[in-house]
């Protein structure tokens, strides 16, 4: 696609349930990232897949949340049991290789009630 | 580590010239970057500079860099009421932390017609 896509854009879930979260990168692109934005906050770096590489998952914030890319396609974030604390924007981004420049997705809205 | 530190707030007239400064600890940090956040809208890459320069001028947009002082600043000529969003500044991390980029939480700049 023309650029990042993100779904769903808003989501409401109960605490303790589980979410998924999904980004299409921009096609070619082999960097992908998730960035997690909570309100009035600078966004916070969860992990970054680079090709074929290991990714980097030191910035998830627990292990509740894990995140899976197939080759250089689709992301997707699971948070398993969500607390309110994991409300926030989740922001997803993708660049034709690391330190390149990244172009951001709209983002999803998640809200744990 | 990084830390990314931003006033938070601005408000200028349209017109008149905005600076939001921006203070970043890696010095080695490859390149520092301006991203604008429009609401509801994901991240857009403003311009960005490279560690080895001292100015950037991109139309009404000028990055001055002060590696001494590791201070950053955007400076916005002829603001005007569109240009009111939260910008955020970047720096890139090095090494295993290469695939990151540190946020500060923005500034958000208000313009005033």
């Amino acid at each position: 696609g023309a650029g990042v896509s993100q779904s769903p854009s808003n989501k409401v879930t109960e605490k303790g349930k589980d979410v998924e979260l999904r980004c299409d990168p921009i096609s070619g692109h082999t960097a992908l990232y998730w960035y997690r934005q909570r309100l009035g906050q600078g966004l916070e770096f969860l992990i970054y897949f680079q090709g074929n590489s290991a990714p980097d998952k030191s910035g998830l914030p627990s292990d509740r949340f894990s995140a899976e890319r197939t080759g250089e396609s689709v992301s997707t974030l699971t948070i398993q049991r969500t607390q309110q604390e994991d409300s926030a924007v989740y922001l997803c981004a993708s660049s034709q290789s690391l330190n390149t420049e990244a172009f951001f997705g709209q983002g999803t809205r998640l809200t744990v009630v | 580590g990084e830390d990314v530190e931003q006033s938070l707030f601005l408000s200028v007239r349209e017109g008149d010239s905005s600076v939001i400064n921006c203070t970043y600890t890696d010095s080695s940090s490859t390149y520092l970057y301006w991203y604008k956040q429009e609401p509801g809208a994901g991240l857009q890459l403003l311009t960005y500079i490279f560690s080895n320069m001292d100015m950037k001028q991109d139309q009404r947009l000028t990055v001055l860099l002060n590696k001494k002082d590791k201070h950053l600043s955007l400076r916005i000529a002829d603001t005007q009421t569109g240009d009111s969003a939260i910008y955020f500044c970047a720096e890139t991390g090095r090494g295993s932390t290469l695939g990151r980029l540190y946020f500060g939480r923005g500034t958000q700049l208000t313009v005033w017609p």
